[in-house]
């Protein structure tokens, strides 16, 4: 597609249900980013992809969030037994290489709400 | 690792004052560095990014940012600010592959 593509873009989920956030990236960027954004917290980070890997899971707040990234391509977010302090904007980036300073594109986020 | 400190949450400026937001970095390799705005409601977009090839950068929309290695300062500044600049502005840096962003810095404009 011509840009990232999350899905879905609303997700409102009970507490200590699973949820799992899809992100698309551009087609050919191997670089792929997972961000939270809370009112007043900027951007959070929690993960990065090269490819399939994870180089940097460091920003993962607990065990109960893990990521994959499958074909060097999509790439899912899981958060399980979902706490009320997930709510937020769940964002993804995908990049040619940062490393090189090519710029991340963003997604328009899913917004979570846990009830 | 990198870090990235914008000081100031929040910025209130007249319409046609100088706007300047400040970002601090730190980095243990060169860094690229990065300003995105966010306008209400909508997503993140690159304003500008230094990439070593020059320490002053134009973006978009009349923003520029200087690019000074010795205070590791990346501060974003426009001449005259408009009505439309009202947004949140966030920098960020990377150096090894990861991007890391400041908090965010909320521009207000005032008529």
């Amino acid at each position: 597609g011509a840009g990232v593509s999350q899905s879905p873009s609303n997700k409102v989920t009970e507490k200590g249900k699973d949820v799992e956030l899809r992100c698309d990236p551009i087609s050919g960027h191997t670089a792929l980013y997972w961000y939270r954004q809370s009112l007043g917290q900027g951007l959070e980070f929690l993960i990065y992809f090269q490819g399939n890997s994870a180089p940097d899971k460091s920003g993962l707040p607990s065990d109960r969030f893990s990521a994959e990234r499958t074909g060097g391509s999509v790439s899912t977010l899981t958060i399980q037994r979902t706490q009320q302090e997930d709510s937020a904007v769940y964002l993804c980036a995908s990049s040619f290489r940062l490393d090189i300073g090519t710029e991340a594109f963003f997604g328009q986020g899913t917004r979570l709400t846990v009830v | 690792a990198q870090s990235v400190t914008q000081l100031g949450s929040h910025v209130s400026v007249s319409e046609g004052a100088l706007v300047l937001l400040r970002c601090n970095y730190s980095s243990s390799v060169p860094p690229y560095l990065f300003w995105y705005v966010q306008y209400p409601n909508q997503g993140l977009q690159l304003l500008l990014k230094y990439t070593s090839a020059a320490t002053l950068v134009k973006g978009i929309n009349g923003f520029e940012a200087e690019f000074k290695k010795s205070e590791t300062s990346f501060h974003l500044t426009k001449p005259s600010a408009h009505m439309s600049d009202a947004a949140e502005y966030f920098c960020a840096v990377t150096g090894q592959g990861n991007l890391i962003f400041g908090k965010g810095t909320k521009l207000s404009v005032k008529p």
